[in-house]
């Protein structure tokens, strides 16, 4: 398997902007997270999903982030409007079923820089 | 709310020394545990995860860790530090009252000096 599939891997935007983030998790994986990670902030879970439905989006900052999972094999994380304190690198990671005690696999990053 | 705390953000060790980075979780329920590092530009790689099994665990690279109850603690070790360790170390745990959640400390980023 080719693992998790993250893109763009980079992506710069003007203020205002929609930005998409996409993420192919691997096959099989029935839980899917989005993570955004900053020197401030470290890492933060932002939403996951469980079987393509949402869990726990405690974590999204405001209604400008949105997140989908239409199937098994895509996921979105969708910024609208976009603004400067928005960069960040945004992982996605998934992990098998099982329960708890599974370890999840993490994509290679989107670098997002708003500008 | 279940979580992880790593002693010291940044490590500076000698080629050869012991690396040792600290993890502490809250937890009423011992959870399952997991340390990861980053190198630079990249994405997060598991090193190894406490499942219950065992209290020492062994992972790759050289590096084990130790599940400690009483201590409420999973510090990371490496007899030996390497200059390719230098990275980025993660200890996150899931379970617990936060479900299938998986949280991750602050991080510790490891400088080794020749």
């Amino acid at each position: 398997d080719a693992g998790v599939i993250q893109s763009p891997r980079h992506e710069v935007t003007e203020m205002g902007q929609e930005v998409t983030l996409r993420c192919k998790p691997i096959s099989g994986h029935d839980y899917l997270f989005w993570y955004r990670q900053t020197m401030m902030r470290g890492l933060e879970l932002l939403i996951y999903f469980n079987n393509n439905v949402p869990i726990d989006d405690s974590g999204m900052p405001e209604d400008r982030f949105s997140a989908k999972m239409p199937n098994a094999s895509f996921s979105t994380l969708k910024i609208q409007p976009s603004e400067p304190r928005d960069s960040a690198v945004y992982f996605c990671a998934s992990s098998l079923r099982g329960g708890p005690n599974t370890e999840a696999f993490f994509g290679q990053g989107t670098r997002l820089t708003v500008v | 709310a279940q979580s992880v705390t790593q002693l010291g953000s940044h490590v500076s060790v000698s080629e050869g020394a012991l690396v040792l980075l600290r993890c502490n979780y809250s937890s009423s329920v011992p959870p399952y545990l997991f340390w990861y590092v980053q190198y630079p530009n990249q994405g997060l790689q598991l090193l190894l995860k406490y499942t219950s099994a065992a209290t020492l665990v062994k992972g790759i690279n050289g590096f084990e860790a130790e599940f400690k109850k009483s201590e409420t603690s999973f510090h990371l070790t490496k007899p030996s530090a390497h200059m390719s360790d230098a990275a980025e170390y993660f200890c996150a745990v899931r379970g617990g009252a936060a479900g299938n959640k998986l949280t991750f400390g602050g991080g510790t980023r490891v400088l080794v000096k020749p």
